[in-house]
């Protein structure tokens, strides 16, 4: 159980164009989901935190214009980089957590995404 | 803020030896600490969760500890397999929210 993916788990494209990432979890409802980039050999840096129907909430630093979050329900959240530019290449990967105390966050699979 | 260190960052043993990962946070209030695999490219597999009130868990050759009041952690890892070769990161709960906070990793190579 506990299953979380992500679409697509790679992607290339060219600067300034859009792109979305999808984050499912496919076997638990997920009230609350999370953003990580990491760069190549560094930590995972959370992003943001989105809760199903609710504005997301950006770390210091995070453009919310830029990388638009939208959790429109309790299995799916989504990740749109806009106007990508090749410095916005790196390893994304999203979180899901259910309600509950254990604060437990699984983890999906992550999408590598390339802008050139 | 809270910030995690893992000792060492990259460790090299031959196939059979058992090892100990580190992990050290700055703040001890803390609900929970996660240990993760993460393969190279790959997502995150989560390994071991330990709730604040527990002391250690324990997942067949894999057993952590936790001290809170020191702010430490420790990933013991048993008769090492050349499939246990991968980066092993610890997270925490930043500053009493959920958000978890991560260590830079420990990159472990086992040798056959």
């Amino acid at each position: 159980g506990a299953v979380v993916s992500q679409h697509p788990s790679w992607v290339i494209c060219k600067s300034g164009t859009s792109v979305k990432i999808e984050c499912r979890s496919l076997d638990f409802q997920a009230t609350t989901m999370f953003w990580y980039r990491q760069f190549p050999k560094q930590s995972l840096m959370l992003m943001a935190t989105s809760n199903e129907g609710s504005k997301a909430t950006y770390e210091q630093g995070v453009e919310k214009d830029k990388f638009l979050i939208n959790h429109a329900s309790l299995t799916l959240s989504t990740l749109t980089v806009t106007s990508a530019h090749p410095e916005d290449s790196s390893f994304y990967i999203c979180s899901a957590r259910t309600s509950g105390s254990s604060y437990e966050q699984y983890f999906g699979p992550g999408t590598r995404l390339t802008v050139t | 803020k809270q910030e995690v260190t893992q000792i060492p960052a990259a460790l090299s043993v031959p196939e059979g030896e058992n090892l100990v990962l580190n992990c050290s946070f700055t703040d001890s209030a803390i609900y929970n600490l996660q240990w993760f695999r993460q393969d190279p490219g790959k997502g995150l597999t989560s390994l071991l969760l330990i709730q604040s009130s527990q002391r250690e868990q324990t997942s067949g050759r894999l057993n952590a500890s936790l001290d809170k009041s020191s702010g430490r952690s420790t990933l013991y890892i048993a008769a090492s397999q050349p499939g246990d070769s991968a980066t092993y990161l610890c997270a925490v709960p930043g500053g009493g929210s959920e958000k978890l906070v991560f260590g830079k990793g420990t990159k472990l190579t086992v040798n056959p």
